[in-house]
């Protein structure tokens, strides 16, 4: 079946970039997104990208999409305390259904002094 | 506001007991679904439904229930048969279940077994 992979960890210091990667197998992606989960929540959505986009910005992320490398990333500029969460990576195929949505495994975001 | 509840956020359950999970939206929204979070692991989907009265199964149904009686509600019962039912779980909704519309995700209930 298809799949997502992320990295479980990354830490960075407060005030630098973090890139967060992403990979996935399915051909058909239509939509990959970015959700955020912080401690003992549910996931909310940051932002999403179509197939047929390279980039996309929304204020301190940045979503770069390598469609040839089936390579997704976040980059969040200037990381806060506040940006210490789960990131979960996720796609969804050709029919768009949102029970088709296949979720990456997550990555913990830790920030440094 | 608008949003999805679940309760309770904390549940325990005994050997060979039925749990009952519930999701209450008041989004309006048609499809709602449930998934089943591990640590360390991506979210699994567990049941899903996209209209009143209708559900399918999802990836990993087996020791679960569902029913959607009303449009707000879809709970979720986690039965005798899930022998490894500690988790964290999700409830989520869209507005359709189709065009890409925006899952909204509930709180989550963390069922851990005594």
């Amino acid at each position: 079946g298809e799949d997502v992979e992320q990295s479980l960890f990354l830490s960075v210091r407060e005030g630098d970039s973090s890139v967060i990667n992403c990979t996935y197998t399915d051909s058909s992606s239509t939509y990959l997104y970015w959700y955020k989960q912080e401690p003992g929540a549910g996931l909310q959505l940051l932002t999403y990208i179509f197939s047929n986009m390279d980039m996309k910005q929304d204020q301190r992320l940045t979503v770069l999409l390598n469609k040839k490398d089936k390579h997704l990333s976040l980059r969040i500029a200037d990381t806060q305390t506040g940006d210490s969460a789960i990131y979960f990576c996720a796609e969804i195929g050709e029919d768009s259904s949102a029970s088709k949505i296949i979720f990456g495994s997550g990555t913990r975001l830790s920030i440094r002094p | 506001d608008g949003g999805i509840t679940q309760s309770p956020k904390y549940l325990f359950r005994k050997e060979g007991q039925n749990v009952t999970l519930s999701c209450e939206q008041n989004l309006n929204h048609d499809a709602m679904y449930w998934y089943r979070q591990d640590p360390g692991q991506g979210l699994r989907l567990i049941y899903y439904s996209q209209i009143v009265n209708d559900f399918q199964k999802g990836d990993i149904a087996e020791g679960y229930s569902v029913s959607r009686e009303k449009k707000e509600s879809f709970p979720l019962t986690v039965t005798s048969a899930q022998k490894n039912p500690t988790a964290f779980y999700l409830c989520a909704s869209a507005k359709e279940a189709y065009h890409n519309e925006k899952l909204f995700f509930g709180s989550g209930t963390q069922l851990s077994v005594l």
